[in-house]
This record gives structure tokens, C-alpha cells and sequence, in this order.
């Protein structure tokens, strides 16, 4: 199975800044994807991401709020360009795993004050 | 379109006793079934799942789930429950007919298990 490096852990971030939250799988997979989670609530996915192509957005989430890139096929990153306290939330990234299903990064903390 | 519904925000449980976490799904063809566990702080971590075969499941830390087709249920069971157990529990349904490679996730279930 997977196994996903997820960084920072956690962040207190000022309002109008932005964060960069990076993933790291340790084998190639074809699509990845980003979720956003409220504390206690379920999964919101935010984008899929296909290594070469651009990401492909959900609704509600548009790039410039949420870039992410994925220059090779085991890592990506998202960013949060522009936080408000109303980003405050877990993000979260996953990757389809043949074995399991779906394996999940240990999630960000994100706080924006 | 495919969906979950949990039901129950929160399951109470005596430790010991067995516990039901309950699930039902909505797809245009066959079902993938999914449990995952959510600690505090922590990511989500798998339990089972259902792809073909067997209607009863075996997955991690003692847990299992029936697959009812007839009622579109995939409720998640434990014979004894444990204080550890306690968590957020969350089913995700996805598509197998070739549709859309994206689980759609429940709302999430807390699960308490009192000593």
C-alpha cells in the first residue's frame, strides 16, 4: 500500500497569506486528490490532480484560490492563496491505492487569524 | 450520481457490547464500499472494503461489514466494542460501473464507547 508524507502537520496563518501544503507518496500513482475538511465533518474534495494536465476543480473552488501542482507522478502540492479565517479547516490528500482503496495523508491543521 | 447517508451522528456504545455504525448507498451500477476510521488529529485510516464476492467483510482491529444489496446497506459492525474504538467513522461509495473514480464520502458517524 501507499504510504503519504504530508507537510506541514499544522499552520497558524495570518489573513491574506498563503500556504503551500505539500504530499509526497513513495510510489506512482496516476491521480491524486485534495479534500478539504471541516473540524468533525465529513470529506469536501477540492480538486483531482493528473501529473501533466492541469487540475480539475469541484465545485465551489476555483485554481486561483486553490493552485495545485503536480510536477511527477508521486507528489503534489496545494496552496491557499489569500486565507481568510473562513479556510480555517483540514486539508487533506489522497491517492487510489489497488490495495486499500484509498490512502489518506495524515492532513494538514490549518488555522487563519 | 452516487451518495452515502450515515444517518446517526453519533453511536453510544457500553465497551463490550457489540456496535452497528449504519450506511446506505446510491449508485447507478455496482458498488464500491468503503469504512474508514478517523482519529482525533490524525488522518483517515482504512478498515475495509467491498468489491465483489463475499457479502460479509473482514477488515482491521475486528471490525466487519455486510453488503446488502436488496437494501442498499453497508452497515458496519463489532462484535465487542472497545474504549479505543471511540473515533469518526466515514463510508465512501464509489461507482465500479466505469463512472466517476471519486469516492463520495458520508457525512461521518462519532462513535463513543463508554467504559
Amino acid at each position: 500500500s501507499a504510504v503519504i508524507s504530508q507537510k506541514p502537520s499544522r499552520d497558524i496563518c495570518q489573513r491574506g497569506t498563503s500556504l503551500t501544503i505539500q504530499c509526497q507518496v513513495d510510489s506512482q500513482v496516476t491521480m491524486m486528490f485534495w479534500y478539504r475538511q471541516q473540524p468533525g465533518q465529513s470529506l469536501t474534495l477540492i480538486a483531482t490532480a493528473n501529473q501533466g494536465s492541469e487540475a480539475t476543480y469541484e465545485s465551489g473552488f476555483v485554481i486561483d484560490k486553490f493552485p495545485i501542482s503536480r510536477p511527477n507522478l508521486t507528489f503534489s502540492t496545494l496552496t491557499v492563496s489569500n486565507m481568510s479565517p473562513e479556510d480555517s479547516s483540514i486539508y487533506l490528500c489522497s491517492v487510489e491505492d489497488e490495495g486499500l482503496g484509498y490512502t489518506f495523508g495524515s492532513g494538514t491543521r490549518l488555522t487563519v487569524v | 450520481a452516487q451518495s452515502v447517508a450515515q444517518p446517526e451522528d453519533q453511536v453510544n456504545v457500553a465497551e463490550g457490547n457489540p456496535l452497528t455504525v449504519k450506511c446506505t448507498y446510491s449508485v447507478s451500477g455496482n458498488p464500491y464500499l468503503f469504512w474508514y476510521v478517523q482519529y482525533p488529529n490524525r488522518g483517515l485510516q482504512f478498515l475495509l472494503k467491498y468489491i465483489t464476492g463475499d457479502n460479509l467483510v473482514k477488515g482491521s482491529y475486528g471490525f466487519e461489514a455486510e453488503f446488502n444489496k436488496s437494501q442498499t446497506s453497508f452497515h458496519l459492525k463489532k462484535p465487542s466494542a472497545l474504549v479505543s474504538d471511540s473515533a469518526l467513522y466515514f463510508c465512501a461509495v464509489r461507482d465500479a460501473s466505469g463512472g466517476s473514480y471519486i469516492p463520495t464520502f458520508g457525512r461521518g458517524t462519532s462513535l463513543i464507547v463508554h467504559p
